[in-house]
């Protein structure tokens, strides 16, 4: 099946400071890719769509201006979470469609969890 | 506007005996509806899907699912647990039907499997 690599899949870092993540998919072209975000014991809820070439799509109460997403290739796109916070401590995951006939399949990667101390 | 509703929080069951985790949904359209499932500190796997096809899917590790439109249920089961099937599972629908494009997630479920 298809593959979609997340990096880091942990990392801690201090406040004030900014933190990219890496989602790639390793065996197929991805035009849309998505960030979810999931906070502990809670379900996954969808902050940006991500459009290769294009600007990123945000959901209503996601701040533009602290996840910075660029999706510069068919195969990468980066979530960056600027001047970190503790409340920004949460498990990132992304996912990306791969057209399959008529349909397109979601494939997630391993996820990233954040800790801002 | 679409939505999952994940019935239970929590499911404990023995090892051996059957596994029901319930799902309503509710959609404008004809809805994709998947379930997924995720592992501590893990990422998501698909467990099976739903796009129209048959109304019984059967998935991974010996899981199924049956889409019941009258009911707007898609209901989880297994006939027999295993302890590696503890874990969270997620209901999930894709609206419009097919595309994936955009999922919503229910609240999740967490089996718990006891000996």
């Amino acid at each position: 099946g298809a593959v979609v690599s997340q990096h880091p899949s942990w990392v801690i870092c201090k406040s004030g400071t900014s933190v990219k993540i890496e989602c790639r998919s390793l065996d197929f072209q991805a035009t849309t890719m998505f960030w979810y975000r999931q906070f502990p014991k809670q379900s996954l809820m969808l902050m940006a769509t991500s459009n290769e070439g294009s600007k990123a799509t945000y959901e209503q109460g996601v701040e533009k201006d602290k996840f910075l997403i660029n999706h510069a290739s068919l195969t990468l796109s980066t979530l960056t979470v600027t001047s970190a916070h503790p409340e920004d401590s949460s498990f990132y995951i992304c996912s990306a469609g791969r057209p399959k006939g008529v349909n397109t399949e979601a494939f997630f990667g391993q996820g990233t969890r954040l800790t801002v101390v | 506007a679409q939505s999952v509703t994940q019935l239970d929080s929590h499911v404990s069951v023995s090892e051996g005996t059957p596994v029901l985790l319930r799902c309503n949904y509710s959609s404008s359209y004809s809805p994709s509806l998947f379930w997924y499932v995720q592992h501590p500190n893990k990422g998501l796997q698909l467990l099976l899907k739903y796009t129209s096809a048959a109304t019984l899917v059967k998935g991974i590790n010996g899981f199924e699912a049956e889409f019941k439109k009258s009911e707007t249920s898609f209901h989880l089961t297994k006939p027999s647990a295993h302890m590696s099937d503890a874990a969270e599972y997620f209901c999930v629908v894709s609206d419009p039907a097919g595309t994936a494009s955009k999922l919503t997630f229910g609240t999740g479920t967490r089996l718990q499997v006891t000996l």
